[in-house]
């Protein structure tokens, strides 16, 4: 079966950095997808990993290492707004659909 | 960029009754959608794929004839939820995929909210 572990809960204060670590055991990996979901809400797009390496998106960023299967989500100068779910997700092939992560409850406080 | 909409945004119905879910995407065409369902504080769970066109294939453990899903189009998917009780009460979420930068992107849909009573 496919596993892909993170924390359940982090806590941070605005303006911090924050480090949301997923790992995975897969049958297939065709690429990881990070995930915000704020309660109530769809998922939305925060970044894909498809080769080792860090990538950089503003306050957000990235990072995959396919032979340790771990990928982590950094998130920098936090904001309240930052409170959320974060997923990890799996694309197990490029024709599959993702599997997700039970995702990382982040609570921002002032 | 795509847009995935689903209807209705949330929906309370009455134990026993049938409720569909219309997951269109807007601006794409997609052959391939998705369903998830989402219990509070839970990560989503894959139900089933849709493909145009085609029967969906369901996950291990989700009852194809309770949850019933016609992709008719290229733009519209819908998810039927049979009988209804108070045990499906949950965030039923749908994604539409979508070539993006030379690789399949997923965009989901703002979800639907069912309370069965």
């Amino acid at each position: 079966g496919q596993n892909i572990d993170q924390p359940t809960e982090m806590t941070a204060t605005e303006g911090a950095i924050v480090q949301i670590n997923c790992t995975y055991q897969t049958s297939g990996f065709n690429g990881l997808f990070w995930y915000q979901q704020h309660a109530g809400e769809a998922p939305t797009f925060l970044s894909y990993n498809v080769l080792d390496g860090l990538e950089e998106k503003g306050r957000f960023s990235s990072f995959l290492s396919r032979s340790k299967g771990y990928s982590y989500l950094l998130l920098k100068e936090l904001q309240m707004k930052d409170s959320a779910s974060y997923l990890c997700a799996v694309s197990l092939s490029g024709y599959s659909t993702l599997t997700f992560g039970k995702g990382t409850m982040l609570l921002v406080s002032p | 960029g795509a847009v995935v909409s689903q209807h209705p945004s949330w929906v309370i119905c009455k134990s026993g009754t049938s409720v569909k879910i219309e997951c269109r995407s807007l601006d794409f065409q997609a052959t391939t959608m998705f369903w998830y369902r989402q219990f509070p504080k839970q990560s989503l769970m894959l139900m089933a794929t849709s493909n145009e066109g085609s029967k969906a294939t369901y996950e291990q453990g989700v009852e194809k004839d309770k949850f019933l899903i016609n992709h008719a189009s290229l733009t519209l998917s819908t998810l039927t939820v049979t009988s209804a009780h108070p045990e499906d009460s949950s965030f039923y979420i749908c994604s539409a995929r979508a070539m993006s930068g030379g690789r399949y992107e997923q965009y989901f849909g703002p979800g639907t909210r069912l309370t069965v009573t």
